[in-house]
């Protein structure tokens, strides 16, 4: 348990569906991110949110959307998907923006799309 | 810029021998240094971290790192595999030069197979 929870840990959608993900974590960090974890690849930064405002998206297409309501939560929500798009997607938070602070990752939603 | 390099992609070894995951980096600013692991269809766990404080640095369950900037690496080691040690590691690069959020540059990761 690193503190990091996310639901769902499976989920298939059609090409047309919407749906999100959702992440909660109980470290009272500052900072929330979602990477994308696909095979053969090494992880890639998606979305940064620093005190619930997004510092950082790293060129991701629109049909994925994030929101942070609250420093401990953070959502993913995806529309219009394509089956590239089937990866795993890990949620991580961390206290401040330093360096050297551990960033605690979620165990991840499995995502499919047909 | 930043970057990170994990030499191999697949390690294997026999329970009870050494485990030696290599990893160099390059980095334009004094960088910190993690290892992560993964187990099958899990997220991913720290292993341990270097920023800046001794060379040597232990982690969790018997693995420890040293940290060599002449040679830029950063090499995970284990005196003695263990069957639960499969898994696949991460070496991961960071540093605070961009001056915006923080982000970690990623190794593609080395899958550890142990043999009994």
């Amino acid at each position: 348990e690193t503190g990091v929870t996310q639901t769902p840990r499976h989920l298939v959608m059609g090409m047309t569906n919407k749906k999100s993900l959702k992440c909660e974590q109980h470290l009272g960090h500052n900072a929330m991110y979602w990477y994308k974890q696909s095979a053969k690849k090494p992880l890639e930064l998606m979305f940064v949110y620093s005190l619930e405002e997004r510092v950082e998206n790293n060129s991701v297409p629109s049909r994925f959307s994030p929101e942070c309501p609250n420093s401990s939560h953070l959502f993913l929500h995806l529309h219009t998907l394509q089956p590239e798009d089937s990866a795993l997607y890990l949620c991580a938070s961390s206290q401040g923006r330093n360096s050297g602070n551990t960033i605690y990752f979620g165990e991840g939603s499995w995502l499919t799309v047909v | 810029a930043q970057s990170v390099t994990q030499l191999d992609s697949h390690v294997s070894v026999s329970e009870g021998t050494p485990v030696l995951l290599r990893c160099n980096y390059s980095s334009s600013y004094s960088p910190s240094l993690f290892w992560y692991v993964q187990h099958p269809n899990k997220g991913l766990q720290l292993l341990l971290k270097y920023t800046s404080a001794a060379t040597l640095v232990k982690g969790i369950n018997g693995f420890e790192a040293e940290f060599k900037k002449s040679e830029t690496s950063f090499h995970l080691t284990k005196p003695s595999a263990h069957m639960s040690d499969a898994a696949e590691y991460f070496c991961v690069v960071s540093d605070s030069s961009s001056g915006s959020a923080r982000q970690l540059t990623f190794g593609s990761g080395t899958q550890l197979t142990v043999l009994p």
